[in-house]
């Protein structure tokens, strides 16, 4: 089984639609890390998180949200979707004695 | 502002061909240089952490090393299966990293 899961793989949302995207991870790492890909762009990191009581915003959080529920699971919302929010989105995790990130298997967003 | 640049954008090679792949970097106090490889539809997998200048990392085919401005994937040998996009970020600080835009290497039989 993978290591660190993402749900869903694929989206198709309209518009003003709220979403959310979930990681779980068994890794038993304590830090977790929303990113977006966009073509020519590369990764950007959105929202990052050091423990449960702990959150961050990244480079490009505005629009966004995220809620870290447990150790494990790490969820980013889009609560009013907007079509340049079309991307592929990465949740990544590592320890905290490490600088190593490893990554899920992403979710295809697109907004119409 | 911390910047990482990849070059080429992409490269294609003949099976077998050698070739390098650059990541020069411009950012204070590096704590780390890693490197990933990326398959199309698929998140980036881990490769390399290189830390100082001088210090050379192996995996199969493949060659990171490292100096004070820039870093370099060196590609022996190539097979197809070799093929994908090639990611360089630099860390820094509070285990945030800054990605460059990635090479995508095309290995042809």
């Amino acid at each position: 089984d993978a290591d660190v899961t993402q749900t869903p793989r694929n989206r198709i949302t309209k518009t003003g639609k709220r979403i959310m995207l979930e990681c779980s991870q068994t890794k038993g790492h304590d830090r977790m890390y929303w990113y977006r890909q966009d073509p020519g762009l590369g990764l950007r990191l959105i929202y990052y998180s050091f423990d449960v009581k702990d959150i961050n915003k990244g480079e490009i959080s505005d629009g966004y949200s995220v809620s870290r529920q447990a150790q494990a699971k790490f969820s980013l919302s889009l609560e009013s979707a907007i079509p340049n929010q079309t991307a592929l989105y990465f949740c990544a995790t590592s320890e905290a004695s490490s600088y190593e990130q490893y990554f899920g298997p992403g979710t295809r967003l697109t907004v119409t | 502002e911390d910047q990482v640049t990849q070059s080429p954008e992409a490269l294609r090679l003949q099976e077998g061909e050698s070739s390098s792949l650059n990541c020069s970097y411009t950012v204070s106090g590096l704590r780390g240089l890693f490197w990933y490889r990326q398959d199309p539809g698929k998140g980036p997998e881990f490769l390399f952490t290189l830390y100082s200048a001088g210090e050379e990392k192996e995996k199969e085919r493949l060659k990171a090393t490292l100096t004070k401005k820039e870093s370099f994937l060196h590609i022996t040998a190539p097979k197809p299966e070799d093929s994908a996009t090639y990611l360089c970020a630099v860390h820094r600080g509070a285990q945030k990293l800054v990605f460059g835009q990635g090479t995508r290497l095309t290995i042809n039989p």
